[in-house]
């Protein structure tokens, strides 16, 4: 069965230091989302992307992430100069036509900002 | 008011059991619901996904959707322990992003 994929699996990082979390969608899907989940907390969501540009996003996603599709099959999420709060599990998910079809979610990327 | 509630658990049950899993939403515009399994470190794993009210089956697994009373059910029925995870609830309006519920701890004794 098709699924989305994410590497690396865990990153430990520096504060202010610059990170760059990969996915690779499912082949036919079209949108595109990153969520996070910090440790206890319920997932939330980030940001979605669809047809080249962001069509959603949350107050978290402030002007330090920035998301890109460099190519026909990558997904990527760029954090700028992390701090220890953005430590989480970060998941990418990708989805058929939108939000009224299901989401499809990667195993994560475990990020730790010391 | 939170959009998504969930009791966190954890929910100890005996092999075979019967399982009910809830959830509670507070925007009526919501139309879409999801129940998500997540295992420990791993990402949330589709389970079912239902369109306005009814009941839903896919082998052991019953969704149930109230939407006069905004309440969302999972059931699972001869439970075994491979069935021991997180189950979320997520829902949306179809316009709008996933809300999702802060899951409950399902835990299944051999």
């Amino acid at each position: 069965e098709p699924e989305v994929t994410q590497t690396p699996s865990h990153q430990v990082t520096q504060m202010g230091q610059e990170v760059i979390l990969r996915c690779v969608p499912i082949s036919n899907h079209l949108y595109f989302y990153w969520y996070r989940q910090i440790l206890g907390q319920k997932v939330e969501f980030l940001v979605s992307f669809y047809n080249n540009e962001i069509s959603e996003k949350s107050e978290i996603f402030d002007d330090q992430f920035s998301v890109e599709r460099p190519d026909g099959s990558n997904f990527t999420l760029k954090i700028r100069s992390t701090k220890l709060e953005d430590s989480a599990m970060y998941f990418c998910a990708s989805s058929v036509e939108g939000t009224d079809s299901p989401l499809h979610f990667g195993n994560g990327t475990r990020l730790t900002v010391t | 008011q939170k959009e998504v509630e969930q009791d966190p658990g954890p929910l100890s049950v005996p092999e075979g059991a019967i399982v009910s899993l809830n959830c509670t939403y507070s925007n009526s515009a919501f139309q879409y619901f999801m129940w998500y399994r997540q295992y420990s470190r791993k990402g949330p794993e589709l389970l079912m996904y239902t369109y306005s009210s009814g009941n839903k089956e896919d082998g052991r697994f019953t969704a149930q959707v109230d939407k006069s009373s905004k309440y969302i059910s999972l059931f699972i029925r001869d439970s075994q322990p491979s069935d021991s995870a997180t189950y979320l609830c997520a829902t949306n309006s179809g316009y709008s992003t996933l809300t999702f519920g802060k899951g409950t701890m399902l835990l299944v004794s051999p």
